[in-house]
């Protein structure tokens, strides 16, 4: 059974950097094909993609917040960082994040129970 | 960055047939694969469909996907008022280094 689980700050002040850490199991990040996907959700709003990091180290950022985002895997610790910088209030959402499955890189599954993160002063 | 497009809203009567759109481009439906998700109130996204028209097991046959150019389409059959959800399209975009891009998903609504 795959599970995976968002931990980091609930509150962040603007300029600030967020550092939101994903820990999963029942997979690892060493097996071809297999990756580890960063989602986000402002409440009330759609999903918008953030980052995902491949079995093999390749990175991929959403090209709007690519200079702002960077993600990072420790394969001994089962976990994926997500670092995030000059966090300003609209970036207030819930983060997820997702295993990316071998079918296709735009195929997330499951996803963790996501955390919101609120941007203020 | 390009986005696909869905409509904001659908509705539908126990029982009936909907069908949900999703609309992108040469780079992204047109040369992958898309994904459908359902996400309930309060709750994380769940897999729907993969790779146009495959369903992870658990999903019920009443889902159904299909692909046609750069637009891709979702079906639900036999609606049930347990379908009221949000529902988006996902899929590569090979632009720009690729990236992953979500529609801006379509609130079903059952009447």
């Amino acid at each position: 059974q795959i599970t995976l689980k968002e931990s980091g700050p609930t509150l962040v002040k603007p300029t600030q950097t967020l550092t939101l850490t994903c820990t999963f199991s029942g997979f690892s990040l060493t097996t071809t094909g297999v990756g580890v996907g960063w989602i986000r959700q402002p409440p009330g709003k759609a999903l918008e993609w953030l980052a995902l990091i491949f079995w093999d180290d390749d990175k991929r950022y959403s090209p709007s917040l690519k200079s702002r985002l960077t993600i990072t895997k420790d394969t001994s610790k089962n976990q994926v960082v997500l670092t995030m910088t000059n966090m300003d209030p609209v970036d207030t959402a819930t983060y997820f994040c997702a295993h990316k499955t071998t079918f296709s890189s735009a195929s997330f599954d499951p996803w963790g129970q996501g955390t919101l993160v609120t941007v203020s002063s | 960055q390009s986005v696909l497009t869905q409509p904001p809203s659908a509705s539908g009567t126990p029982g009936q047939r909907v069908t949900l759109s999703c609309s992108g481009s040469s780079s992204s439906i047109g040369g992958n694969t898309v994904s459908w998700y359902q996400q309930l109130p309060g709750t994380a996204p769940k897999l729907l469909i993969y790779s146009n028209n495959q369903r992870p097991s658990g999903v019920p046959d009443r889902f159904s996907g299909s692909k046609s150019g750069t637009s891709a389409s979702l079906a639900i059959s036999g609606l049930q008022s347990e379908d009221e959800a949000d529902y988006y399209c996902a899929a590569w975009d090979d632009s720009l280094n690729g990236y992953v891009v979500f529609g801006g998903g379509t609130k079903l609504t059952v009447l």
